[in-house]
């Protein structure tokens, strides 16, 4: 079992529709990535957290550290957001952990 | 404000070649970080190195991989005798100091082995 599981696998969504994508990890975390990448292209790093929520833009992380638990929100999708969003954990071995990601599709 | 820098974008080489991976990091950041990518898989740590120093390899395989990062010029991972299976895309990533710093990822390097 991977100590960083993410859902769903993959994702098709209207334009406009809120998304949103979960992560749950089995490792004790000093702090959480989310990360996108687009189809051949590099990785963006989006958030990193380490409690609470934070927002930029559409795009809005929480963590709920006592159920080892963060979900990644995005609001009023667009067919721009598609790509593959991946989870992190940052254990205390100062390794990534990573999730296998999410597949998102957004249809005009 | 350069971000993290990988070249070569694409590396095609045939076995039992040699394939020299570079990453430059972003100014003012001591501490990269290597990752491999396999096709359909998701990220793997591989090395993590600050300045001379290789701090944690304990994801990269103990044959015909090696990393550094010297004092002057980019962090270099070398991939000695390529095999088909190395067929992958490999990330750099940098940060500023160790330990819950966000990492910044170069677009990678896509290693082809014919």
């Amino acid at each position: 079992k991977n100590e960083v599981e993410q859902s769903p696998q993959n994702l098709t969504a209207q334009e406009g529709e809120f998304i949103t994508i979960n992560c749950s990890y089995s490792v004790g975390i000093s702090a959480l990535h989310w990360l996108q990448q687009h189809p051949g292209g590099g990785i963006v790093s989006l958030f990193m957290l380490s409690s609470g929520k934070k927002k930029h833009g559409r795009l809005i992380a929480t963590i709920n550290i006592q159920e080892k638990h963060s979900s990644l929100h995005i609001t009023a999708s667009h067919p721009r957001d598609s790509a593959v969003y991946i989870c992190a954990a940052w254990g205390g071995s100062e390794k990534l952990v990573f999730g296998k990601g999410t597949k998102l599709t957004v249809n005009p | 404000n350069a971000g993290v820098m990988q070249n070569p974008r694409h590396l095609v080489r045939r076995r039992g070649q040699e394939a020299r991976l570079r990453c430059s990091p972003m100014k003012g950041h001591s501490h990269v970080y290597w990752y491999r990518q396999l096709p359909e898989e998701g990220l793997k740590f591989m090395v993590y190195l600050q300045k001379e120093n290789i701090i944690d390899e304990s994801g990269m395989p103990k044959e015909r991989f090696s990393a550094e990062f010297p004092k002057e010029g980019p962090s270099i991972l070398r991939i000695q005798q390529v095999v088909r299976g190395d067929s992958a895309a490999y990330f750099c990533a940098s940060s500023r100091d160790r330990l819950n710093q966000p990492q910044h990822f170069g677009d990678g390097t896509r290693l082809s082995i014919l």
